[in-house]
């Protein structure tokens, strides 16, 4: 089973809102990531979770605040949003085995309003 | 230059023909390589990990070049559902992220 869950599916928010994206794997996956796909482009990331800690952080505005709840939770929490972060967040995870394959979730499609 | 550069096509081939599509990496420190496809409005979907020695499933056949760092996919008897846009992906090693190639539109005509 290579299933990766995300919700909600579709969201739309205004720039004062506060919302949390959330993604759970029940593969036993130790990394854990999220990524953000604007249009016509291709997936960019933005946070690695490697055991349940931050490992990386792409230089990621303030206002996305990555949280790794246990190993199979990932959590984006989102405030103040501009409507330019509007895109698909697509969250990933892999084994830390070679060669690290990464299954995606579905995604979730944010409207900022 | 860019970190993975793909042609974006779009391809437009007949059903039934082999189309093949090629990509470079500029880091020579990169550790994985895989193919995913994704379809309009859906998540990457992986295709398949690619080798040194050639990993072949099914009608799909990947090969990695590392003197060149080179990565190549081939699709034989190509069908229709087979239309979507095929990501090149490199991982530098370990936990790291992916880095995506823009993607190369295949669009296979009946």
């Amino acid at each position: 089973d290579t299933e990766v869950t995300q919700t909600p599916k579709h969201l739309v928010m205004g720039m004062t809102n506060k919302k949390s994206l959330k993604c759970e794997q029940h593969m036993g996956h130790r990394a854990m990531y999220w990524y953000k796909q604007k249009a016509k482009k291709p997936p960019e990331l933005m946070f690695v979770y490697s055991y349940e800690k931050l490992s990386i952080n792409e230089s990621v505005p303030s206002r996305f605040s990555p949280e790794c709840p246990n190993s199979s939770l990932l959590n984006l929490h989102l405030h103040a949003l501009q409507p330019e972060d509007s895109a698909l967040y697509l969250c990933a995870s892999s084994h830390h085995s070679v060669p690290h394959e990464q299954y995606f979730g579905p995604g979730t499609r944010l409207t900022v309003t | 230059r860019k970190e993975v550069e793909q042609d974006p096509g779009p391809f437009n081939v007949p059903e039934g023909a082999t189309v093949a599509f090629n990509c470079t990496y500029s880091n020579s420190a990169s550790q994985s390589f895989f193919w995913y496809r994704q379809d309009c409005r859906k998540e990457p979907k992986l295709l398949m990990s690619v080798y040194s020695s050639g990993n072949e499933d099914g009608r799909f056949t990947a090969q990695l070049n590392r003197a060149s760092q080179y990565i190549s996919l081939l699709i034989r008897d190509s069908k229709l559902s087979d239309s979507a846009t095929y990501l090149c992906v490199v991982r530098k090693g370990g936990a790291d992220g992916l880095t995506f190639g823009k993607g190369t539109h295949l669009i296979i005509q009946p």
